[in-house]
């Protein structure tokens, strides 16, 4: 199975300033077939269920504010917020999607208001 | 709207079983390969299951093979678990979850707690 590890476990951001969370798989995702990484961030906010923010690494689902974007390719991944706002406190994961299940998830990154 | 609405969680001691379904309504159900996720106390989320539009393939975590078993009712718009042989560790939030041919779970239902507990 492939392993999902996120850093840091947690963050602690001041409102308007950058945030960073990392993702790394054991093994590629990147699927040959159509040259995507197949990797997915959600939000997940206290007592809601996850909400899709990022899929195929760096496409923002319709809704989602620009202020979330996704980098990376084959086994290193990037959420960055831009500019961090309140509403945007949660427990961040990153899941893999490549080929047939399991589609596992990161352990999670909880991002907190300095 | 896309909705998706778990039912039956609940209580239930170590070695019982538990049937958990999710309606789904707002979207063409039959289209869609359908999900369970679910997340312990306090915890990460853990992929338990899936199950293709048409029920010609199925998933599960080695965690849950051999004691679940994921099926669907594309006439009735619906998705079961059955949970047999429970264990303290199966205690989670069950969330289902839909997603389309090569991409992830774009809508989450708001999830049923199982608690196996004597």
């Amino acid at each position: 199975d492939i392993v999902m590890t996120q850093s840091p476990d947690s963050l602690a951001v001041s409102l308007g300033e950058r945030a960073t969370i990392n993702c790394k798989s054991s093994q590629s995702v990147l699927y040959s077939s159509n040259n995507k990484s197949h990797l997915a961030w959600y939000q997940q906010k206290p007592g809601q269920p996850p909400k899709l923010l990022i899929y195929w690494a760096s496409t923002r689902e319709s809704g989602v504010p620009d202020r979330f974007s996704g980098s990376g390719s084959g086994t290193d991944f990037t959420l960055t917020i831009s500019s961090l706002q309140a509403e945007d406190v949660a427990v961040y994961y990153c899941q893999q999607y490549y080929s047939t299940p399991p589609y596992t998830f990161g352990q999670g990154t909880k991002l907190e208001i300095k | 709207e896309v909705q998706l609405v778990e039912s039956g969680g609940g209580l239930v001691k170590p070695g019982g079983s538990l049937r958990l379904s999710c309606a789904a309504s707002g979207f063409t159900f039959s289209s869609y390969t359908m999900n369970w996720v679910r997340q312990a106390p306090g915890k990460g989320l853990e992929w338990v299951s899936s199950i293709s539009s048409s029920s010609s393939y199925i998933y599960y975590a080695d965690s849950v093979k051999g004691r679940f078993t994921i099926s669907r009712d594309n006439a009735k718009n619906s998705l079961y678990m059955q949970m047999n042989s429970l264990r303290a560790e199966d205690t989670a939030v069950y969330y289902c979850a839909r997603s389309l041919a090569i991409l992830p779970c774009d809508y989450w239902g708001q999830g049923t707690l199982v608690t196996v507990s004597s």
